[in-house]
């Protein structure tokens, strides 16, 4: 059975800083990695996925995500902060054999303080 | 939003009331999916509809009924609920389920059991 975990609730950041919001997956076969970002009163919107090929993903927003297979990692990064990226992350996986749904993590709320 | 409509975006319901959400994809999509979330708790997947046949159904309550008509459209007919149903309700669709595909989100139904 597939599970994610995100170790963090909460990261501060300033902004302008680096931000990683970290995830660790487990998956059988192959992983298909995805996050997401919820604002306030909103539905998730999908930031980046990997599915195969470069382990360094870029996505919306200035985003990118590296995916680590050693160490069952995917984490979010972005190499300077605005105070519009505070919301909360989710990282999902799903397995590349047929049927498999999505499995979310817990969410991560990113704060980037001004 | 993202080409995923939800309405009524708020419900507020007594627990001997019958209500019906409603969902809308307008991406072509193949798969519909119910989502609960709720405070302090990981997205809960509901249902699962992969080509309007129901394919997952995770145990949720018999009080909460699905259907899907078509591919673009989902509903969740709710009977008699209880207050700790009151949540977030997210419908999502993707092309295919399980093929690696993103998901999409609506903007979701706030609704609150009385």
């Amino acid at each position: 059975a597939q599970s994610v975990a995100q170790p963090e609730d909460q990261v501060n950041v300033a902004e302008g800083n680096p931000l990683t919001v970290k995830c660790t997956y487990s998956v059988s076969g192959n992983p298909y990695l995805f996050w997401y970002v919820q604002y306030p009163n909103r539905g998730l919107q999908f930031l980046l996925k990997y599915i195969t090929g470069d382990n360094l993903v870029k996505g919306s927003y200035g985003f990118e995500a590296e995916f680590n297979k050693s160490q069952t990692s995917f984490h979010l990064k972005k190499p300077s902060a605005l105070v519009s990226d505070s919301a909360l992350y989710f990282c999902a996986v799903s397995g590349d054999n047929y049927g498999q749904n999505f499995v979310f993590g817990p969410g991560t709320r990113l704060s980037v303080l001004p | 939003e993202t080409g995923v409509t939800q309405t009524p975006r708020h419900l507020v319901m007594g627990m001997t009331n019958k209500k019906s959400l409603k969902c809308e994809q307008h991406l072509g999509h193949n798969a519909m999916y119910w989502y609960k979330q709720s405070a302090k708790k990981p997205l809960e997947l509901m249902f699962v509809y992969n080509f309007k046949e129901q394919t997952e159904n995770n145990s949720v309550p018999s009080r909460f009924s699905p259907e899907c008509p078509n591919s673009s459209h989902l509903f969740l007919h709710l009977h008699t609920l209880q207050p700790e149903d009151s949540a977030l309700y997210l419908c999502a669709s993707s092309q295919e389920r399980g093929r690696g595909g993103e998901q999409f989100f609506g903007p979701g139904t706030r609704l609150t059991v009385l």
